[in-house]
């Protein structure tokens, strides 16, 4: 199985900040990593696909980044909204495993 | 507007099956794979395995002695059944859509929680 390591497991930041999130895999995925994002009893929304492909309605304050096993998202000034739990995921091969996520709190 | 609706057992006893079935609307069904996805309380996201479009499965190796994904597509159902559960099985279980060749978990359905408790 790929292992996916994400850093850091939770943050603290506040509104207006940059945010840094890295997702690193055990062996190269090109470019088959993409980013969720989870609120509290909600189901994951997909942020980015293909590594760096914002999906449609997605803020461009989000920005991902990377290939082959080491991989970013970048939120440039963060907003209220955006507190939430980050997860990596690749699709590279199966079994198609998660990073353990990143919870991004209130400073 | 893509809809996954899910529903099943939210309360199951050791050594029973746990069964889930999601309901598809507003887009194609047999043009996409579809994955299930399951969340422990408090914990990350586990693959559980995905049906593509031929029908074909892929499972997590963790589970798949004990897992069955099957679509009906006369009735654009896809269907989770999980045998021999155990209190480590206890979660929220989600569909999901895989959009392309990638399989990227696009739309979601709103989540089961499923627990396993004597």
């Amino acid at each position: 199985d790929i292992q996916m390591t994400q850093s850091p497991s939770s943050l603290s930041a506040s509104v207006g900040d940059r945010v840094t999130i890295t997702c690193r895999a055990s062996q190269s995925i090109t470019s088959f990593l993409h980013w969720y994002q989870q609120k509290p009893g909600k189901a994951p929304e997909l942020l980015v696909y293909a590594a760096s492909s914002l999906e449609s309605g997605v803020p461009s304050r989000f920005r991902g980044s990377g290939s082959g096993t080491d991989f970013t998202l970048t939120i440039s000034s963060l907003q209220a909204e955006d507190f939430a739990t980050y997860y990596c995921q690749q699709t590279y091969n199966t079994p198609r495993t998660f990073g353990q996520g990143t919870k991004v709190e209130i400073k | 507007q893509v809809q996954l609706q899910q529903w099943g057992a939210g309360l199951l006893r050791p050594s029973e099956t746990l069964s889930l079935t999601c309901a598809v609307s507003g887009g194609s069904f047999t043009d996409y794979s579809w994955s299930w996805i399951r969340q422990p309380p408090g914990k990350g996201l586990e693959w559980i395995g995905e049906i593509d479009q031929t029908g074909s499965t892929n499972y997590n190796p963790s589970l798949k002695s004990r897992l069955t994904i099957s679509r009906d597509t006369s009735k654009n159902h896809l269907s989770l059944k999980l045998s021999s559960v155990t209190a480590a099985d206890t979660a929220v279980y989600y569909c999901a859509r895989n959009y392309g060749y990638r399989s990227i978990a696009d739309y979601w359905g709103q989540g089961t929680l499923v627990t396993v408790s004597s």
